[in-house]
């Protein structure tokens, strides 16, 4: 059963229009949200986080929204640069008995096109 | 640059031998993980280390052996894999894993792959 789920396995996007990453979560518990970035064969690198007091977390080009009653977070890019080519991973944090979990999504690969 | 160094960056193996993925971090961090990408599949969380003593395992078959002998180092002792154990490993850390605050920043190294023959 998975609790976090990235429904689009791909987005292609043109070079300076807004690009929009979805992920849905099925579980209340989770209290902090994730998106990591990855480059092909590099590590996943952090990008933003959100809590789950927040609807939303802005860091320059990139903002998190987060809908708690649908269970549903989006990552808005805006501007989107070539360079944003890569997939996008949506994570979702818990404390399960004292300790921290971290759910992952199965990614999204957005393109850029020029 | 993540402070994350795994090594190697490539592994081929058959199915008897005996090998060991490498990571150290250099960031300070209380706790170390190891993720396994298969692909089309999510990140899944192996095992966790917090302050050297594991916390997690996560019904990871015997033949992955962790250890970690100090917070800023952490092994993968693989030994008699399947093919089917092909895939990235991913080490990371995060400055506390027992910690308390939400959000804890796991930072991820570049990953191993490995391929077993």
């Amino acid at each position: 059963d998975q609790q976090v789920k990235q429904n689009s396995p791909s987005l292609s996007v043109q070079e300076g229009r807004i690009s929009i990453l979805n992920c849905d979560y099925t579980n209340s518990m989770f209290d902090y949200f994730l998106w990591y970035k990855k480059y092909p064969a590099e590590g996943p690198t952090f990008l933003i986080s959100i809590s789950s007091i927040k609807d939303k977390n802005e860091d320059g080009r990139f903002t998190v929204f987060l809908n708690k009653s649908a269970k549903h977070l989006s990552l808005h890019i805006v501007p989107s640069q070539p360079g944003d080519s890569a997939v996008y991973f949506c994570a979702a944090s818990s404390y399960v008995q004292g300790a921290q979990k971290l759910v992952f999504g199965q990614g999204t690969r957005l393109t850029i096109n020029p | 640059e993540t402070g994350v160094t795994q090594t190697p960056r490539h592994l081929v193996m058959g199915m008897t031998n005996k090998k060991s993925l490498k990571c150290e971090q250099h960031l300070g961090h209380n706790a170390m993980y190891w993720y396994k990408q298969s692909a089309k599949k999510p990140l899944e969380l192996m095992f966790v280390y917090n302050f050297k003593e594991q916390t997690e395992n996560n019904s990871v078959p015997s033949r992955f052996s962790p250890e970690c002998p100090n917070s800023s180092h952490l092994f993968l002792h693989l030994h008699t894999l399947q093919p089917e154990d092909s895939a990235l490993y991913l080490c990371a850390s995060s400055q506390d894993y027992w910690g308390s605050t939400s959000g804890n920043t796991i930072y991820f190294g570049e990953g191993s792959w490995l391929t077993v023959v």
